[in-house]
């Protein structure tokens, strides 16, 4: 699977649109990007996940470049039960069941 | 429906101690995996079954962690002697070709908090 890299740490103020950014430049054309994210003290919670098209969902929104080097997870209103760690993943698609690899994620905290 | 349980939430043992976790993964799906979390770092797995069959423990540090998944449904992962460096959050995920609406999404447990001391 392709690395991806993910800033460290990030503010969003309450009631903002939080836009989380990830580099994937050597993703290849058949790998999706997949975005979870762990609140404190629970397990990784699936948001989303595309190939190459924009996706947008209950939760979040995705924002994939066209040369799919790089995306942008996008939370339209961000509260403070946001405030997570979020892990941009890289994975193949016939990866069917196969684990996870995830890296250190980008702290968001949401300031009120 | 109920979530991927595990239990105990917290353990903590003196080193040389041996130790046991526990993980019911949510009806239906037949994939469990169990990951390590160290502080600070994203998750990584240890071991991923279908049904009772450990189809990927390269992972695993077979000298001292060993899991089972007895009749397919509930698992343990064991780990005999701790070691000071097996301090970390161990979490139980489950999936099913079908679960939720995304094909193969992993639901993950609250993980088990162990320190060894």
């Amino acid at each position: 699977d392709a690395k991806t890299t993910q800033p460290t740490s990030m503010d969003c103020a309450e009631g903002r649109a939080a836009n989380l950014p990830c580099n994937h430049s050597t993703i290849s054309g058949n790998e999706y990007v997949y975005w979870y994210r762990q609140i404190h003290s629970q397990g990784p919670q699936y948001i989303i996940h595309g190939l190459k098209n924009n996706e947008t969902n209950e939760m979040a929104s995705l924002i994939i470049t066209e040369d799919r080097k790089s995306s942008t997870l996008i939370l339209p209103h961000a509260t403070l039960r946001d405030t997570a760690v979020y892990y941009c993943i890289v994975r193949y698609s016939g990866g069917g069941a196969d684990g996870l690899t995830f890296g250190k994620g980008t702290h968001l905290i949401i300031q009120p | 429906e109920a979530g991927v349980v595990q239990s105990p939430r917290y353990k903590i043992i003196e080193k040389k101690q041996p130790v046991a976790f526990w993980c019911n993964p949510i009806s239906g799906h037949n994939t469990l995996y169990w990951y390590r979390q160290n502080l600070g770092q994203g998750p990584e797995l240890l071991i991923r079954y279908e049904n009772e069959e450990a189809v990927d423990d390269s992972q695993l540090p077979k000298d001292r962690f060993s899991a089972e998944r007895l009749k397919g449904v509930d698992s343990t992962l064991k780990i005999q002697p701790a070691e000071l460096g097996d301090s970390a959050v161990y979490l139980c995920a489950s999936s099913s070709r079908t679960s939720g609406a995304r094909s193969y999404e992993q639901y993950f447990g609250p993980g088990t908090r162990l320190t060894v001391t």
